[in-house]
């Protein structure tokens, strides 16, 4: 069946770090590709996606390029915040299947 | 607000109580589903609706009974709940059940943090 796999946290980085969550996703066909993000208390926001090869999804200083050869989508952003303190799920959905999510990752900033 | 409203926020209940959690968009979204996020574990899908009816059911234990009285609701009823169902529920919805959902994704609600004592 479909899977996704993300590196697995936790993550601990400085403010101004540069950010790389690692995420595949093995599938039969050519899924959509998305990011979510959890903050503290809440549910899951989408923060972007890409919907076929090669797009670059882009939000909020996080971009993410999906890779057909190696149907990657890794999450990075330039310089992180406290306030991008969260856990992150990258998620896929492809054809007559439901959306299916990595297990997460823990970022914790710290100034 | 995500569009999707979740009620009750945080709820503890003991293991004879009777329960219900409620969910509710008015997005135009034809498929609703219930998830569970347990501390350590992956999230997991427990149900999911399309257009008021269930199309899945992911060996749910019987303790918990959805139901979806229109596209816009999405209850979950809970009775002699465990300990080890206490995780935060979180509800979501798309487009539609299969299609669409790979172009838009799903919209979460903010969940329901159970407590079971």
């Amino acid at each position: 069946g479909n899977s996704v796999t993300q590196m697995e946290g936790p993550v601990t980085l400085s403010e101004e770090a540069f950010l790389t969550i690692n995420c595949t996703y093995t599938a039969t066909g050519y899924p959509s590709l998305f990011w979510y993000v959890q903050y503290p208390g809440e549910g899951l926001q989408l923060l972007l996606k890409a919907t076929k090869a090669d797009d670059k999804g882009s939000n909020k200083g996080f971009e993410a390029t999906y890779r057909k050869e190696t149907t990657s989508f890794h999450l990075e952003k330039g310089s992180v915040q406290v306030s991008d303190s969260a856990v992150y799920f990258c998620a896929g959905v492809s054809g007559n299947t439901p959306l299916v999510f990595g297990k997460g990752t823990r970022l914790s900033v710290i100034a | 607000e995500t569009g999707v409203t979740q009620t009750p926020r945080h709820l503890v209940m003991g293991m004879t109580n009777k329960k219900s959690l409620k969910c509710e968009q008015h997005l135009g979204h034809n498929a609703m589903y219930w998830y569970k996020q347990s501390a350590k574990k992956p999230l997991e899908l427990m149900f999911v609706y399309s257009l008021e009816e269930r199309v899945e059911n992911n060996s749910v234990p019987s303790r918990f009974s959805p139901e979806c009285p229109n596209s816009s609701h999405l209850f979950l009823h809970l009775h002699t709940l465990q300990p080890e169902d206490s995780a935060l529920y979180l509800c979501a919805s798309s487009q539609n059940w299969l299609n669409a959902a790979d172009i838009y994704g799903y919209t979460f609600g903010s969940g329901t943090r159970l407590t079971v004592v």
